[in-house]
């Protein structure tokens, strides 16, 4: 069964600053896709930006950005210029190709962003 | 267009009662799911449907019931509720296709048992 692990249960940032949350997963496919969602206090879950596997180069939206690492089972998220409102829990997701819906998600990274 | 409405935000439940999570979504998707999330776990998913009139087990489905007679709504059944149930539910949906399709989640419910 495929796994997603983050290994960083909180991180901090100052504001304006950059940092980078980490992820990694295990999978014998290699044909999947990866997800960045962010949870803000409310509950909402907002995806934040996604990855094909099969896309060698990086998926970027806005400030944030990701660092695809398919040799290494890798997949860290860059929030650059962060904002107050980027604080929240950051999960990793990760999904089959094929049809398969099912998400299978880290634990979670919650980032607190210092003014 | 509301996206994905979950019903009810929060409920106390007491072990033994049982109880409906509903979550209805307006965009004809035809895939739904729900997952739970607890504390330090990441989300979790219970159940799943590709369509009406087809569902299939997740990883944590347990002590849990559903069924998809529309394609708008897919609810959630706790016939005996027990503490370890206690946890925030989502519900999300997507349109089934192959491809790059982003779940769309519902606000959450947040069931406490007793």
């Amino acid at each position: 069964a495929q796994t997603v692990t983050q290994s960083q249960p909180e991180m901090s940032v100052q504001e304006a600053e950059t940092v980078t949350l980490s992820c990694t997963y295990d999978t014998s496919e290699s044909d999947y896709y990866l997800f960045w969602y962010k949870q803000p206090p409310s509950r909402q879950m907002i995806l934040v930006i996604r990855q094909e596997a099969y896309k060698q180069q990086n998926a970027t939206e806005n400030r944030f950005s990701v660092n695809f690492q398919k040799a290494a089972k890798s997949f860290s998220l860059k929030i650059s210029d962060s904002q107050l409102g980027d604080a929240a829990m950051y999960f990793c997701a990760y999904r089959e190709a094929g049809g398969s819906e099912k998400l299978v998600f880290g634990k979670g990274t919650k980032l607190t962003v210092n003014p | 267009n509301a996206g994905v409405t979950q019903t009810p935000k929060f409920q106390v439940l007491k072990t033994g009662q049982s109880m409906t999570l509903q979550c209805a979504q307006d965009m004809n998707h035809e895939y739904m799911s729900w997952y739970r999330q607890d504390p330090g776990m990441g989300l979790r998913l219970i159940h799943y449907s590709v369509g009406a009139g087809i569902t299939d087990q997740g990883e944590v489905p347990n002590g849990y019931n559903v069924s998809r007679s529309t394609t708008e709504d897919f609810p959630l059944r706790l016939l005996s509720a027990a503490p370890s149930q206690t946890s925030v539910y989502f519900c999300a949906s997507s349109l089934w296709t192959a491809g790059t399709n982003v779940l769309t989640f519902g606000a959450g419910s947040r069931l406490t048992v007793l």
